[in-house]
C-alpha cells in the first residue's frame, strides 16, 4: 500500500480564495483524521471520520472551514474564503479503529498570501 | 475529551546520554499510548505505543513507561545519536469509540555531538 496520498504538497493561493485539499486514507482503515501544524499551535486535530461519518468537528476553527468523505477512500478538506493565518501544514491521518496506530500523510503546507 | 500536556517543550541532550520525555492524560478511559517521532519537514512517525493492559514496553533504545494510577506515561531514549533530533509527540486515546487522537504540545529534542 502506498500509504496515505495528500494532495497537492504545496498550495500557495491569494486570501478569499478557496481551497480544497485532499486525501486518500489507506485502504482498509476507517478512521480518518485531519489535523493542522503551526509553530504556535502544534498539532491540532480538527475533525475525524469514522466509517465515513464526522465523529468530533469541534476543532474546525470556523464555518470557512468544512470537511467531507464521500465514500471509504477520499476525503477533502475546504477552506472557503481563505485567509492568511489559515497558513500551515495541514495533515491528514488514517487507522483502522480497532487497532488504533494512525499513519499520516505528507502533508499540503499550504500560504495564504 | 481528552487533554494532553508534554514536558519539557525542549530538550537537549549530548550524544550517548538518555532523553526522557514526559506526558499525562486526563481520561482515565485512555488506552493506547503512541508516541510520535517529527523530523524536519517530514510526517509524524510512529515509532513506539503502548496499551493499557502492559507498564513498560522497549524497542531497542526507545522504551515507554505508563503510570495508569497517576495517569502519566514517559518515553526514554538511550544513547542518543545525532539522528535522534526531531520533535516528539505522545498522544492518548481510548480505543473503539472513534478513536479521536489527541497530541500534546511536541518536544523538540537536540542531540549534540
Amino acid at each position: 500500500d502506498a500509504g496515505v496520498i495528500q494532495s497537492p504538497r504545496h498550495e500557495v493561493t491569494e486570501m478569499g480564495q478557496e481551497v480544497t485539499l485532499r486525501c486518500k486514507p489507506i485502504s482498509g482503515h476507517n478512521s480518518l483524521f485531519w489535523y493542522r501544524q503551526t509553530m504556535m499551535r502544534g498539532l491540532e486535530l480538527l475533525i475525524y471520520f469514522n466509517n465515513n461519518v464526522p465523529i468530533d468537528d469541534s476543532g474546525m476553527p470556523e464555518d470557512r472551514f468544512s470537511a467531507k468523505m464521500p465514500n471509504a477512500s477520499f476525503s477533502t478538506l475546504k477552506i472557503q474564503p481563505s485567509e492568511p493565518r489559515d497558513s500551515a501544514v495541514y495533515f491528514c491521518a488514517s487507522s483502522l479503529a480497532i487497532r488504533a496506530e494512525a499513519f499520516f500523510g505528507q502533508g499540503t503546507r499550504l500560504t495564504v498570501v | 475529551g481528552e487533554n494532553v500536556e508534554q514536558h519539557p517543550s525542549t530538550l537537549s541532550v549530548q550524544e550517548g546520554d538518555s532523553a526522557v520525555i514526559k506526558c499525562t492524560y486526563s481520561d482515565s478511559a485512555s488506552n493506547y499510548f503512541p508516541w510520535y517521532k517529527q523530523e524536519l519537514g517530514k510526517r509524524p512517525q510512529l515509532i513506539i505505543d503502548i496499551r493499557s493492559n502492559v507498564g513498560e514496553k522497549k524497542d531497542q533504545r526507545i522504551a515507554v513507561t505508563l503510570n495508569k494510577t497517576a495517569k502519566h506515561f514517559s518515553l526514554h531514549i538511550t544513547e542518543t545519536q545525532p539522528e535522534d533530533s526531531a520533535v516528539y509527540f505522545c498522544a492518548a486515546i481510548t480505543t473503539g469509540g472513534g478513536n479521536k487522537l489527541t497530541f500534546g504540545t511536541g518536544t523538540q529534542l537536540k542531540v549534540e555531538l
